[in-house]
């Protein structure tokens, strides 16, 4: 597709239960990007991809968050043991050229979290 | 103080008059600076970037950065009901990772 995709785009959940939320960037873009935004909230930033490997993993908020990528292809962000303050959206973007002054991210459309 | 700063609003304007939407940023080593759209319930859709001091214009939208004041801006012109959604600043400085003002709800009124 010509966009960035993520599935499910809708995930219910009992509070305890672990999730899985999956990203497939726009072919070619070689960075990855998870972000939260919460109700009402600003979005922000969870982890960075560049191929495989994440530079950058600061924004994940407990050990319960895990994210990892295959090649320069499909991401998978696991929340284990969901607690109802990670109930949220949850956006993928993606990028062409990571550290270039042209890094535009694109966004995906999001798997709103509900834990019960 | 926040990294990204914006006026949560709403900023309400009438039909076919200029928006003006302010973001101030607080680490002067930011290095790209972006515009993105969100209607509610949507995703953040990218208007504009700009990376150099001065003015960027794009068809209605003009994006201008001022790095000695650490001040972005994003005018649109004409507005259109259509415009109404919140705007978030965004900045970049380094570890590439968007780091994301808590946006401006604009109205426009028709």
């Amino acid at each position: 597709g010509a966009g960035v995709s993520q599935s499910p785009s809708n995930k219910v959940t009992e509070k305890g239960k672990d999730v899985e939320l999956r990203c497939d960037p726009i072919s070619g873009h070689t960075a990855l990007y998870w972000y939260r935004q919460r109700l009402g909230q600003g979005l922000e930033f969870l982890i960075y991809f560049q191929g495989n490997s994440a530079p950058d993993k600061s924004g994940l908020p407990s050990d319960r968050f895990s994210a990892e990528r295959t090649g320069e292809s499909v991401s998978t962000l696991t929340i284990q043991r969901t607690q109802q303050e990670d109930s949220a959206v949850y956006l993928c973007a993606s990028s062409l050229d990571p550290g270039g002054a042209t890094d535009t991210q694109y966004f995906g459309p999001g798997t709103r979290l509900t834990v019960l | 103080q926040k990294e990204v700063e914006q006026n949560s609003g709403p900023l309400s304007v009438p039909e076919g008059a200029i928006a003006s939407l302010n973001c101030t940023y607080s680490d002067r080593v930011s290095q790209s600076f972006f515009w993105y759209r969100q209607y509610s319930g949507k995703s953040p859709e990218l208007i504009m970037s700009i990376y150099s001091n001065g003015d960027k214009e794009d068809g209605r939208f003009t994006a201008q950065l001022n790095k000695a004041s650490q001040y972005v801006s994003l005018l649109i012109r004409d507005s259109q009901p259509s415009d109404s959604a919140t705007y978030l600043c965004a900045v970049i400085k380094g570890r590439r990772a968007l780091t994301f003002g808590s946006g401006t709800r604009l109205q426009v009124q028709p």
